[in-house]
Parts: structure tokens; sequence; C-alpha cells
């Protein structure tokens, strides 16, 4: 079994719906990090967070916010998705005190 | 400037050859350093951490020039399996929450 899942894989919407895309992990890492990947422009940190309830914004916060209510899952949501939104979404996870971090298998979101 | 920059490629060689990636970045204050491999549409994974004094992984070596803000990636007798995105990964300095910073990657193809 995977050590860091997202769900779901794939998601196709609409402009203006709410999105919730949902990580979860069983490496017990305390730290859990958001990034979007867009080609040409590498990945870049949406949030993150380095405990239950600790949330911290990354480089492109704007028009995403998250919720950690468990050490485990780290949720990111869009509260009305726009087509520059599609893009290539990855979880990561990284223990207290190092810094290797390991992703997840990416969710592919596209915003018609 | 970017903070991390990297040649996109594609290096296209055969199998067999040994090949380089170079890597700059702009924070002089930057901690820690770090080659990522990513295959198509899937997760990155650690490929090495780099060090000052340049160190080996098999057919990988990696080196650092603090002086110039440089890495580079050398992979020698290349495989097919090679074949792949390299993303050049910066830790920004102690305090700024130990935060990545990804290059947009190099691709290499292998060919036969």
């Amino acid at each position: 079994d995977a050590d860091v899942t997202q769900t779901p894989r794939n998601r196709i919407t609409k402009t203006g719906k709410r999105i919730m895309l949902e990580c979860s992990q069983t490496k017990g890492h305390d730290r859990m990090y958001w990034y979007r990947q867009d080609p040409g422009l590498g990945l870049r940190l949406i949030y993150y967070s380095f405990d239950v309830k600790d949330i911290n914004k990354g480089e492109i916060s704007d028009g995403y916010s998250v919720s950690r209510q468990a050490q485990a899952k780290f949720s990111l949501s869009l509260e009305s998705a726009i087509p520059n939104q599609t893009a290539l979404y990855f979880c990561a996870t990284a223990r207290r005190g190092t810094d290797t971090q390991y992703f997840g298998p990416g969710t592919r979101l596209t915003v018609l | 400037r970017k903070e991390v920059e990297q040649d996109p490629g594609p290096f296209n060689v055969p199998e067999g050859a040994t090949v380089a990636f170079n890597c700059t970045y702009s924070n002089s204050a930057s901690q820690s350093f770090f080659w990522y491999r990513q295959d198509c549409r899937k997760e990155p994974k650690l490929l090495m951490s780099v060090y000052s004094s340049g160190n080996e992984d098999g057919r990988f070596t990696a080196q650092l020039n603090r002086a110039s803000q440089y890495i580079s990636l050398l992979i020698r007798d290349s495989k097919l399996s090679d074949s792949a995105t390299y993303l050049c990964v910066v830790r920004g300095p102690t305090g700024g929450g130990n935060k990545l910073t990804f290059g947009t990657g190099t691709q290499l193809k292998v060919e036969l």
C-alpha cells in the first residue's frame, strides 16, 4: 500500500464549483504540503502544515484553503474553481527535522 | 530571476553515454540541496541529496559549488530507464519554514 495517497486521482469540474482534494499518509510524518505543478512553472507550494491545526500559506495560496484536522490527513479546497486552477496537484509529507519530502501520486484537476 | 534555474532540455543521449545537468540558485543563504526524479505524470521522488564535498551513488554524482551557487548532476553509463525529468531542489534559509523550492526540471531521454 502507498504511504501517501490522494483522492480523487482525476477530477473534471466546472467553473464556480467547490471541490476538495484529500491527502492521507501512513508514514507518521508531522509535516504535510500541497503543491501544484504546471508545465514550464515547476512545483509551487500552496499551503503547508507542521502539525494538526497548524496552517501556513505558501507561494500561491489565493483561491485555496486547507484543513488539517488529524495528523494523517490534509485536505485542499477550491471554494469556487476557475479554469486557471487546472493543474496537477501533489500532496507531500516530511518528518520533522528532515528535508526529504515524500509525494503522493497526484490529482489531475481540470476546471472547464 | 528565478530562485532555481535549470535548462529544460530535452537532452537526448544514446544508451551508455555520460550526461550532465546544471542548476543555479539565487539565494546564497540556501541550506540544503537535492536532485529529485520525476517520471512522466508521476510524483517526484528523491534521487539524492547534494553535499558540499560532492557525493556519488552508483552511476550518479552530484556536486555543489556554493561560491558560484551552482549544483550539478552527472549520470554515467546512461540506461533507458534513466529517461525522466530531473528536478533541482533547494531548501531556503533556516527559519523560513524549511520550504523547498523546485526548479522546472531538465528532461532526459535515453535512446537505443
